[in-house]
């Protein structure tokens, strides 16, 4: 079974960091793409960023909102994923979803979140 | 910058009507276009990929349609479990975007 655990969360003050983890199994981590979506408080869903595998990169890409402040980052020897947040704001208050991200034969386009985990929250307040 | 926009922000309807959510994107994005699930406490979850695609699970009654800058969710007969919200999703160069929403209630 395909499972992604995040950890991390907390209450931190503005101006402040925080590294979020998420454990997968069930998964050729290796060869996966992962992101990281976010959920505000009563709002819709927000990409963050995402990596791409170790095999294709891993390079990274991000949402305006979070580029230059927010880092992701791969461990395959622990399976692990990783968002480190720094100089966090109020706004960056949120549910964070550790997210696979898939793509099908022939184009291996990946666009879709195939599997989430239950998320971890991040509360960003002084 | 991509935007998804949902149609409409919430629908009610009663257990057994037929259910039709709509997203259309600004630009086309073939068929790259997918819908996720979200009850109140859970995560989301795949429902549609590749427009008309239903991810491993998911009953017959839901269906994905369309293609370009249209897209359909229907839910056939709704069942008392599928009252919930309802996101479109999709990548444009290396951004993912997803649409606001549909919050399905019943009626």
């Amino acid at each position: 079974e395909v499972q992604l655990v995040e950890s991390g969360g907390g209450l931190v003050k503005p101006g402040g960091s925080l590294r979020l983890s998420c454990a997968a199994s069930g998964i050729a981590f290796n060869d996966a793409w992962m992101a990281w979506v976010r959920q505000a408080p009563g709002k819709g869903l927000e990409w963050v960023g995402r990596i791409k595998s170790k095999i294709d990169g891993p390079t990274t890409d991000y949402a305006a909102p979070v580029k230059g402040r927010f880092t992701i980052s791969r461990d395959e020897s622990m399976n692990t994923l990783y968002l480190q947040m720094s100089s966090l704001k109020t706004e960056d208050t949120a549910v964070y979803y550790c997210t696979t991200v898939l793509g099908n034969p022939p184009s291996y386009y990946y666009y879709y979140m195939g599997v989430w985990g239950k998320g971890t929250t991040v509360t960003v307040s002084s | 910058e991509m935007v998804l926009t949902q149609s409409p922000a919430t629908l009610s309807l009663s257990p057994g009507e037929r259910a039709t959510l709509s997203c259309r994107s600004r630009q086309s994005v073939s068929s790259y276009l997918a819908w996720y699930q979200q009850k109140p406490g859970q995560a989301p979850r795949l429902l549609i990929y590749d427009a008309s695609y239903r991810a491993t699970g998911v009953p017959a009654r839901f269906r994905g349609s369309g293609s370009g800058t249209d897209f359909t969710l229907t839910i056939s007969s709704l069942e008392p479990e599928d009252f919930a919200v309802y996101y479109c999703q999709l990548r444009s160069d290396w951004m993912y975007t997803f649409g606001q929403g549909t919050k399905l209630e019943i009626k």
